[in-house]
């Protein structure tokens, strides 16, 4: 298994430019997440799935779209991006929305000019 | 709202010793998950250890191990036998167990840097 995989690893953005940073796990997890990691700061939630077709916003939602078409992907969408879009994004993925243990990407690196 | 805080912002060891990495949390409800994760240089994160809130018991991984204390909201790291491989940034984290409502949250705290002197 691949596990959870990230891409880009990295991405320079332009303010105003759209991109998708796209996530995929093959371990057949129903639930899927993408969090934002800041200087001094924890992990943020943005967005979450519990299955295909369903998704909810998480803490820090604005800026961001998602969708969720099929079990194994999961992509982030910046509509607009704006400089304090820049920081490193994580996807994670579990079982079940009530299983303990997340599976975190390896992260994409996010800067916004 | 549920806050997590990581009162260290830097801790050191020596190898071989052990370290424990402080963690309180604030919250309402009373079933909920607590973790510790790994972030080494790569960014990976990685589990060290969870902790289920309706276990009286402290959880253990090996090396790591956890003092839970709900009554004071605390929930510390300890780290026996420190290796080299140990140095990375620990963030404690927080995960709402609300199975009556669609609504999720997860809170993770500032992180600790975890510094391993040979």
């Amino acid at each position: 298994n691949a596990g959870v995989t990230q891409t880009p690893k990295f991405q320079v953005l332009k303010t105003g430019q759209s991109m998708t940073l796209q996530c995929a796990q093959d371990m057949n997890h129903e639930y899927m997440s993408w969090y934002r990691q800041d200087p001094g700061m924890g992990l943020r939630l943005i967005h979450y799935s519990v299955g295909a077709g369903i998704t909810d916003q998480g803490e820090v939602p604005n800026g961001y779209n998602v969708s969720r078409s099929t079990t194994e992907d999961f992509p982030l969408r910046l509509l607009s991006a704006a400089p304090s879009q820049t920081s490193v994004y994580f996807c994670a993925s579990s079982y079940t929305r009530w299983a303990e243990t997340q599976y975190f990407g390896p992260g994409t690196r996010l800067l916004v000019l | 709202a549920q806050t997590v805080t990581q009162s260290q912002p830097e801790m050191s060891v020596q190898e071989a010793e052990t370290v424990t990495l402080s963690c309180t949390y604030d919250t309402s409800e009373s079933d909920y998950y607590l973790f510790w994760y790994k972030q080494p240089p790569s960014r990976q994160m990685i589990l060290v250890i969870r902790q289920e809130a309706y276990k009286q018991q402290n959880a253990t991984e090996n090396r790591f191990s956890v003092n839970f204390q709900k009554a004071a909201k605390s929930f510390s790291l300890k780290i026996s036998d420190s290796q080299l491989g140990d140095a990375a940034m620990y963030f404690c984290a927080y995960r709402t167990l609300n199975m009556k409502t669609s609504y999720d949250k997860v809170i993770f705290g500032p992180g600790t840097s975890l510094s391993v002197i040979p």
